[in-house]
């Protein structure tokens, strides 16, 4: 079985300030990981994802995520903070060869002005 | 490039009746997702299909939950009768095979 875990509901940061949106997996075999956003009323938007290579991986708006295989950890970063930024961010999971994915519960992401 | 198309938007109906949404995927993507989300979750997978086999429906209250993908594109997800606990918001996603997913804007179901 799967699992992700999103151990924080909600993150407050101040615009400019470096953010972490933390997520912990659980999975057989390599996993591949992603990250997506969610905006009031609307779909998941991807964000970057990680299949294998370098641990640290870039995708849109500024994000990039590090692939910790020893803590089994996948962490959203952005160095300076947008009040644009605030969103519900997704971790989700899926074994190598799966085409399930899991995602966790979600993280809220506040920036304030 | 058109994204994924769902509609309705929103839909109200009373318990005990029948409802149905339906998807366009982004053209080319052969693997299409049903999930459904509900409020403070992640979204949760129904159904996959594969072009127009459904390869992995586990997840699907078989009982009143229906779906189809004729010709392997658009798909119609169904739900007969409702019931109060299906409120919920379904998301319709597609994907070229295990690449990342592009998701609809969802269809938010409110059974009264």
């Amino acid at each position: 079985a799967q699992s992700v875990a999103q151990p924080e509901d909600q993150v407050n940061v101040a615009e400019g300030n470096p953010l972490t949106v933390k997520c912990t997996y659980s999975v057989s075999g390599n996993p591949y990981l992603f990250w997506y956003v969610q905006y009031p009323n609307r779909g998941l938007q991807f964000l970057l994802k990680y299949i294998t290579g370098d641990n640290l991986v870039k995708g849109s708006y500024g994000f990039e995520a590090e692939f910790n295989k020893s803590q089994t950890s996948f962490h959203l970063k952005k160095p300076s903070a947008l009040v644009s930024d605030s969103a519900l961010y997704f971790c989700a999971v899926q074994s190598g060869g799966s085409y399930i994915p899991t995602f966790g519960r979600g993280t809220s992401l506040i920036v304030h002005p | 490039e058109a994204g994924v198309v769902q509609s309705p938007r929103y839909k109200i109906i009373e318990k005990k009746q029948p409802v149905a949404f339906w998807c366009n995927p982004i053209s080319g993507h052969n693997t299409l997702y049903w999930y459904r989300q509900n409020l403070g979750q992640g979204p949760e997978l129904l159904i996959r299909y594969e072009n127009e086999e459904a390869v992995d429906d586990s997840q699907l209250p078989k009982d009143r939950f229906s779906a189809e993908r004729l010709k392997g594109v658009d798909s119609t997800l169904k739900i007969q009768p409702a019931e109060l606990g299906d409120s919920a918001v379904y998301l319709c996603a597609s994907s070229l095979g295990l690449a990342e997913q592009f998701f609809g804007p969802g269809t938010r179901l409110t059974v009264l």
